[in-house]
């Protein structure tokens, strides 16, 4: 799967957009981006996840760039419980045993 | 939805003891489920993918006669943790994988196991 790169954190404003990027410059072509999240001492929760198009769900929205570079997760109004470490990674949706490699993720502080 | 639930959510042990953890898929079945271990600070290591009625894959480095998994039914897999020591201690996190046309990863809330 391919690797990508987080900023180690990131704070945000409460109400604010959470604008948070990831590159995953070496992605291929059947790889997915999936976004997780988990809050202190918790297991992660799934957030989204796309392929190529732009993907928005009741959690947040997934921006993808035509080359499928990288991507920004957009928390639209930011609140004190999505304080949490975001995880983004590339995998391939079927086979490869459906691994997830996490990595360190984003430690996204939503402050008042 | 897709709820995953793990029990219990904290155990203490003492050292050389056996620890069991379950892992249950409440709304979906999961034919693949996959135990990780978190250190603090650390992020989620994948330690083997349990697949229902076959024995499980272990991640390199991890002793498969020392972290016994059995993925009994579709909605179900265990974690014992066997002669378990202080180097255990760790909070363990249980995901199912939700088919047909997801294939997306649910994940527990994990069990905090301290080893005395």
């Amino acid at each position: 799967d391919a690797k990508t790169t987080q900023p180690p954190s990131m704070d945000c404003a409460e109400g604010r957009a959470a604008n948070l990027p990831c590159n995953h410059s070496t992605i291929s072509g059947n790889e997915y981006v999936y976004w997780y999240r988990q809050i202190h001492s918790q297991g992660p929760q799934y957030i989204i996840h796309g392929l190529k198009n732009n993907e928005t769900n009741e959690m947040a929205s997934l921006i993808i760039t035509e080359d499928r570079k990288s991507s920004t997760l957009i928390l639209p109004h930011a609140t004190l419980r999505d304080t949490a470490v975001y995880y983004c990674i590339v995998r391939v949706r079927t086979g490869g045993g459906n691994k997830l490699t996490f990595g360190t993720g984003t430690q996204l502080k939503v402050e008042l | 939805g897709a709820v995953v639930s793990q029990h219990p959510s904290r155990v203490i042990c003492k050292s050389g003891t056996s620890v069991k953890i379950e892992c249950r898929s409440l709304d979906f079945q999961a034919t693949t489920m996959f135990w990780y271990r978190q250190f603090p600070k650390q992020s989620l290591m994948l330690m083997a993918t349990s697949n229902e009625g076959s024995k499980a894959t272990y991640e390199q480095g991890v002793e498969k006669d020392k972290f016994l998994i059995n993925h009994a039914s579709l909605t179900l897999s265990t974690l014992t943790v066997t002669s378990a020591h202080p180097e255990d201690s760790s909070f363990y996190i249980c995901s199912a994988l939700k088919g047909g046309g997801t294939d997306t990863q649910y994940f527990g809330p994990g069990t905090r196991l301290t080893v005395l």
